[in-house]
């Protein structure tokens, strides 16, 4: 069975400190892992994905992620949030197999407070 | 601009009608997909598309009817038979019929039943 549990559903930081949001993730397969970030009443853009290269991804807007197998995780982290941070992120996890095999986290809301 | 195009952003609809939203992209992707969201659930995949002329059913497929007679256009028609339709409606494309790329999405329709 394929699953991806976001351990928060609700994470507030103060401007310019760290941003920690944590995915962990179950798969049968060797899966790819993708962190969306949603802002109110808009679609879902791409931070940064992971897909069995290299295990520390960076992406937009300051955002990187390391897979650790080990620890099935998969967390999402910037040094210094930003006011424009604040939105909803969402971890993927997909297998290598096919479409069916694709799993959304409930997602977590992120408050950055002035 | 390359996208990914729904409308109308806000629908409102009456209970026992049939309403159909609106999804066209301009990127020559091959596979799309229909999401609902609702608050502290997640996306849900609702019908999804690999090629024109062929869909499959997602997680939550009853009440829901898609086409795609064009590769540009994945329309989804919200029957009555769907008995809690008010949510957040997100449409995306990818290149392949695979999710291990990266998804864009449209900015959401917002439906609600009055």
């Amino acid at each position: 069975a394929q699953s991806v549990t976001q351990l928060d559903s609700h994470v507030s930081v103060s401007e310019g400190t760290p941003v920690l949001l944590r995915c962990n993730y179950s798969s049968s397969y060797s899966p790819s892992l993708f962190w969306y970030v949603q802002h109110p009443n808009k679609g879902l853009q791409l931070l940064l994905k992971y897909t069995s290269a290299a295990t520390l991804v960076k992406g937009i807007n300051g955002f990187e992620a390391e897979f650790k197998k080990s620890e099935t995780s998969f967390h999402l982290t910037k040094p210094s949030a930003h006011m424009s941070d604040a939105a909803e992120y969402f971890c993927v996890v997909t297998s290598s197999g096919g479409y069916q095999k694709v799993t959304f986290g409930i997602g977590t809301k992120l408050q950055v407070i002035p | 601009d390359g996208g990914i195009t729904q409308s109308p952003k806000y629908l409102f609809r009456k209970e026992g009608q049939n309403v159909t939203l609106s999804c066209e992209q301009n990127l020559n992707h091959d596979a799309m997909y229909w999401y609902r969201q609702d608050p502290g659930q997640g996306l849900r995949l609702i019908y999804y598309s690999q090629i024109v002329n062929d869909f499959q059913k997602g997680d939550i497929a009853e009440g829901y009817s898609v086409s795609r007679e064009k590769k540009e256009s994945f329309p989804l028609t919200v029957t009555s038979a769907q008995k809690n339709p008010t949510a957040f409606y997100l449409c995306a494309s990818s290149i392949g019929g695979g999710f291990n790329t990266e998804a864009f999405f449209g900015q959401g329709t917002r439906l609600t039943v009055v």
